[in-house]
């Protein structure tokens, strides 16, 4: 059974980093691309971030890049996601999702999140 | 990296079909067929419904079906039940390495 169990959320001041990862089991983790969706409270779903199977594919979206960085660790089958100079607008639940095949574009498996707070 | 452009709101009695519409632009929807479409009750992760504008996962029913015209895609639900009641998201490769969602709809079974 695939399982995708993401931690490391929490509240944390603006300004401030923090990091998220995803432990994956019930799969050839080094099989498939990753990926970082987000939901603000009462929100939509917005893409963050890609990483590839061989993490050589790497994209963030518009609102991150700069500020999050996406790696994966295939030996410890682990997802992270590194957040630095967080702002309130981060304020989500950090949804980690797994890829349908290898570099697919689509996510057939969701954890079930780990919220992450930016406030002072 | 624009949102798709998704209506906020669709409804339908049981057993009537609906259908709701994602438009993008000529550089993701428009140019990949990599559209997908997932569903979301209130408080649970997303669930992946249709993948590559038209292709159903395992176990979802063939109720559910895409497809894509130009710039939009469009998901239909044939034969509605109270438990397609959920919001909906479709999603888009725009090239990259870069993806994008669309900002929902929300679906009512009357």
């Amino acid at each position: 059974e695939v399982q995708l169990v993401e931690s490391g959320g929490g509240l944390v001041q603006p300004g401030r980093s923090l990091r998220l990862s995803c432990a994956a089991s019930g799969f050839t983790f080094d099989d498939y691309a990753m990926y970082w969706v987000r939901q603000a409270p009462g929100k939509g779903l917005e893409w963050v971030a890609y990483i590839s199977w061989n993490s050589g594919g790497i994209g963030y979206a518009d609102s991150v890049k700069g500020r999050f960085t996406i790696s994966r660790d295939n030996a410890e089958h682990s997802l992270y996601l590194q957040m630095n100079s967080l702002r309130a607008e981060d304020t989500a639940l950090y949804y980690c999702a797994k890829g349908r095949v290898l570099n697919s574009r689509e996510l057939d498996y969701w954890g079930q999140g780990t919220l992450v707070t930016v406030s002072s | 990296q624009s949102a798709l452009t998704q209506p906020p709101s669709a409804s339908g009695s049981p057993g009537q079909s609906v259908t709701i519409s994602c438009t993008g632009t000529s550089r993701d929807v428009g140019y990949y067929n990599y559209v997908s479409w997932y569903q979301q009750h209130p408080g649970k992760a997303p669930k992946l419904m249709i993948y590559e504008v038209s292709k159903r996962p395992s176990g979802v029913p063939d109720r559910f079906s895409g497809s894509k015209s130009g710039n939009t895609a469009s998901l239909t639900v044939s034969g509605l039940q109270a438990e397609d009641e959920a919001d909906y998201y479709c999603s888009s490769y725009a090239g990259s390495n870069i993806l994008v969602f669309g900002g929902g709809t929300k679906l009512t079974v009357l």
